[in-house]
């Protein structure tokens, strides 16, 4: 199994939808997760870290079930310009680097 | 403002050369940095994990004679790129965390945009 797993997508919705995406990783000890947004050929940028409790942001909201190891990101009322790609990334065991999913492709339309 | 940059953007060298990237921390002090790569369409891969003052610690499958690491200071890393070849053309980002506790967000440089011909 795969540390960081993720639906690579494409995901293809209109202005305004609702979209969510799904991730798991494999080391239960893991305690840090993040969502971090990559663009075309540039470097990944945090959009939110990940809580136990959950957490929103505008119209972001990220959780997390450590029972099934499983992090999702929401994204509401979708814009032209959340069209990305969406990095799960999970701190490893030591805490010393971070592991990245391959990426999720949001692609909003007009 | 960025807070890791990274040096050069873009390169482009024959096979057999060597390319050294740059990685430096503005405003902070990086004890520890990483260097990851990322082929097109795929995500990115942890290389090595480069300790100011010591060795790096590299990931399996990497080699450390082809990647030389050198983190010399507490705000600069290098990546040399040996004997490159074209199937070394890649991403290369680094990255650095202002501290190390669990929820600290890594900073990211720009990217270099390696090409071999």
């Amino acid at each position: 199994r795969k540390e960081v797993e993720q639906d690579p997508g494409p995901f293809n919705v209109p202005e305004g939808a609702t979209v969510a995406f799904n991730c798991t990783y494999s080391n239960s000890a893991s305690q840090s997760f993040f969502w971090y947004r990559q663009d075309c050929r540039k470097e990944p940028k945090l959009l939110m870290s990940v809580y136990s409790s959950g957490n929103e942001d505008g119209r972001f909201t990220a959780q997390l079930n450590r029972a099934s190891q499983y992090i999702s990101l929401l994204i509401r009322d979708s814009k032209l310009s959340d069209s990305a790609t969406y990095l799960c990334v999970v701190l490893n065991q030591a805490g010393t680097a971070l592991i990245f999913g391959k990426g999720t492709t949001l692609s909003v339309s007009s | 403002g960025a807070v890791v940059s990274q040096h050069p953007s873009r390169v482009i060298c024959k096979s057999g050369t060597s390319v050294k990237i740059e990685c430096r921390s503005l405003d902070f002090q990086a004890t520890t940095m990483f260097w990851y790569r990322q082929f097109p369409k795929q995500s990115l891969m942890l290389m090595a994990t480069s300790n100011e003052g010591s060795k790096a610690t590299y990931e399996q499958g990497v080699e450390k004679d082809k990647f030389l690491i050198n983190h010399a200071s507490l705000t600069l890393s290098t990546l040399t790129v040996t004997s490159a070849h074209p199937e070394d053309s890649s991403f290369y980002i680094c990255s650095a965390r202002r501290q190390a506790t669990l929820n600290t967000e890594a900073f990211f440089g720009q990217g270099t945009r390696l090409t071999v011909v």
